[in-house]
């Protein structure tokens, strides 16, 4: 089974410049993850998806970040524009939403490692 | 989410068990612990959740307080490969709406040859 994708793996801007990562879930996973992991730390949750509906952006920047998942596959996530503290981990997640409602365990990408100068 | 509290830091050898505690003596009765690790340059990864009985798993053992305000993630035969962050999180599971991870700082598991 493959696993959630993610690109690109390393991207390095300027403050004030946009920058866009993609995330492909796991075929048949409802819901998705977009979470920032600054060195040091761990994840911290942005936005969460179940389908293409925003289910929590409650910890989303939304004057610089913005995200989303047209056809409830994939998922974009934006910054625009970028400042230095936004330099991190972008990690993506999936999983799936049993019959019950429960949402099964996370599975995480290898992440998109940001680097603002 | 309730808060769970992990030391920063253990360290074991190689090829011995491993006992990694965490405390969340505010837990609700719906909260499910989930423990999660994240090797290094990688995304986190499930390891093991259970609700009030002992688990097992082929990855590992988690080993729940009867009180469930604490409870202990067990590597019964640590490998260098086990070196990671590991991370004890408390999730709602009573299904529907937000249900995102709260990370805290997690453990970094050292692992001596």
């Amino acid at each position: 089974e493959a696993g959630v994708a993610q690109s690109p793996r390393y991207k390095i801007i300027e403050k004030r410049q946009s920058v866009a990562f993609w995330c492909n879930p796991i075929s048949g996973h409802a819901t998705l993850y977009w979470y920032q992991q600054i060195l040091g730390q761990g994840p911290k949750l942005l936005i969460q998806f179940q389908n293409n509906g925003v289910v929590d952006d409650s910890q989303l920047p939304k004057d610089r970040f913005s995200a989303e998942r047209l056809k409830g596959v994939d998922s974009t996530l934006k910054i625009q524009p970028a400042k230095l503290e936004d330099s991190a981990v972008y990690l993506c997640a999936s999983s799936l939403v049993r019959s019950s409602g429960i949402t099964g365990e996370l599975f995480f990408g290898e992440g998109s490692r940001l680097t603002v100068l | 989410d309730a808060k769970t509290t992990q030391p920063n830091s253990m360290e074991s050898n190689e090829e011995e068990p491993v006992h990694l505690p965490c405390n969340h003596s505010t837990i609700s009765g719906t909260d499910y612990i989930h423990w999660y690790r994240q090797l290094p340059s990688q995304g986190p990864e499930y390891v093991i959740h259970g609700l009030t009985s002992n688990v097992n798993n082929r990855m590992a053992s988690l080993a729940i307080a009867e009180d469930r305000k604490s409870s202990t993630l067990i590597l019964h035969r640590a490998t260098l490969r086990d070196a990671a962050v590991y991370y004890c999180i408390l999730r709602d599971n009573s299904g529907g709406g937000a249900d995102g991870l709260t990370f805290g700082k997690g453990t970094h598991l050292i692992i001596q040859p």
